[in-house]
């Protein structure tokens, strides 16, 4: 089993609208987790964080479900700028509580808004 | 900012080159990591590094080595490069709990 799975789109949305991406993880122990955005043939960058309690920046809202094993990202208000590939990013606990500081990836989520 | 350089945006290599993919972060981080991106296939892990000499092999080792000799550089080697090494090579650096930083990768061709 994959250690974190997303649906791989694509999603298409006009501007303007509200889009959510889903992630599950499958280590129950896993400590942190991240969304990542990659443009077209670009590295990927920090997003955000994503908290137990739900945080927000801006336009974009994340949410944990610890219980379910579970990851969101709400995009409201969709502008063109925000096509990209969106990576759910999952941090989990290894042997004896060690996490070498690896994290692991999604395939990505893939978002085109068009005007 | 973490700064993460890697040495070249795109790389032609002929098959059977060794090859050095070079990193360099500049914020002290312990771990550093080397993956390849392919189509449909996402991010995959050939190495990391979580301090000076050390290493581990990630999912995808074979044909690659690595070194760290500094803290600041970690190196990937392809030791005999084949056309199935082509591919988009992305170095990360990462710090206690906080998220990766990536470089702007190096595109390799192998012909």
């Amino acid at each position: 089993r994959k250690e974190v799975e997303q649906d791989p789109g694509p999603f298409n949305v006009p501007e303007g609208a509200t889009v959510a991406f889903n992630c599950t993880y499958s280590n129950s122990a896993s400590q942190s987790f991240f969304w990542y955005r990659q443009d077209c043939r670009k590295e990927p960058k920090l997003l955000m964080s994503v908290y137990s309690s739900g945080n927000e920046d801006g336009r974009f809202t994340a949410q944990l479900n610890r219980a379910s094993q579970y990851i969101s990202l709400l995009i409201r208000d969709s502008k063109l700028s925000d096509s990209a590939t969106y990576l759910c990013v999952v941090n989990p606990r290894g042997a004896r509580g060690s996490t070498l500081g690896r994290l692991y990836f999604g395939r990505g989520t893939q978002l085109t808004v068009w005007p | 900012d973490v700064k993460v350089t890697q040495s070249s945006r795109y790389l032609v290599k002929r098959t059977g080159e060794k090859v050095f993919l070079e990193c360099v972060q500049d914020m002290d981080h312990e771990n550093m990591f080397w993956y390849r991106q392919d189509p449909g296939l996402g991010l995959r892990l050939i190495y990391f590094s979580y301090d000076v000499k050390m290493k581990e092999k990630g999912d995808i080792p074979e044909g690659y080595s690595v070194s760290r000799e500094k803290k600041e550089r970690f190196s990937l080697i392809l030791e005999s490069a084949s056309t199935n090494q082509t591919s988009m090579y992305l170095c990360a650096s990462r710090s206690g709990m906080k998220g990766y930083t990536f470089g702007s990768g190096t595109r390799l061709t192998v012909v």
